[in-house]
């Protein structure tokens, strides 16, 4: 069975703090999505990393991927509030047709 | 911008009734995904479709479930017998390529589905 695990699946901390989630996979693949979500929104992208060692960062979020080790991080530097929300990572499926989800990092910032 | 964009934003329904989700893409995207997801949990694959037909289907996609492109442009969900655990919220994504050179999935804002 395919998977896809993000640790930690809830996480609260303060501005200014850094942290970072985990993503690992049991595919094959050798591209990894993040995206975020918003209560109640849609999901929007944020980075696709397309090969190993790949890093790419936007801001205060900083995504790489280690295909070896099937695993993917996404770094927080400084938080700010405005950076609260669920943070998930996705992996193509074998057949080629679909993504596959890891569960969600609720992320909180708190002022 | 958005890439896509769906109708309506809040579809409520009796268990049974027959409801159907729309997605507009902005540009001509060959290649839609539905995906669905409950409050509060993970995303799951639907269905993938690719020049009028389907390319995939996930276990979640029984015969209650069809997909088609009935004027070209619009994609359709179509559940045909609702059941209150199909409440969730579907969002349809598309890209420009399809399968390991699809890249990048984009969503739209989403349908939330309420069976009563």
């Amino acid at each position: 069975e395919l998977k896809v695990e993000q640790n930690p699946l809830f996480l609260s901390m303060q501005e200014g703090k850094n942290y970072t989630i985990y993503c690992n996979y049991s595919t094959t693949s050798d591209r990894l999505y993040w995206y975020r979500q918003d209560p109640g929104k849609s999901l929007e992208s944020l980075f696709v990393l397309l090969s190993n060692g790949a890093v790419k960062q936007e801001g205060r979020l900083m995504a790489s991927l280690d295909t070896k080790a099937r695993l993917s991080t996404l770094h927080i530097t400084a938080a700010v509030h405005d950076l609260s929300a669920t943070y998930f990572c996705a992996v193509d499926g074998d057949s080629n047709y679909q993504l596959i989800w890891g569960a969600g990092t609720k992320l909180i910032i708190k002022p | 911008e958005p890439e896509v964009t769906q109708t309506p934003s809040h579809q409520v329904t009796q268990m049974g009734q027959e409801v159907i989700l729309r997605c507009v893409p902005i540009s001509n995207h060959l290649y839609f995904y539905w995906y669905r997801q409950i409050l509060g949990q993970k995303v799951e694959f639907l269905v993938s479709f690719y020049n009028n037909e389907i390319s995939e289907k996930s276990e979640i996609f029984d015969d209650q479930f069809s997909v088609e492109r009935p004027d070209g442009s619009n994609f359709t969900l179509k559940i045909r017998s609702t059941k209150l655990e199909d409440s969730a919220m579907y969002f349809c994504a598309i890209t420009y390529r399809q399968g390991r050179l699809g890249g990048t999935q984009y969503f739209g804002p989403g349908t939330r589905l309420t069976v009563l």
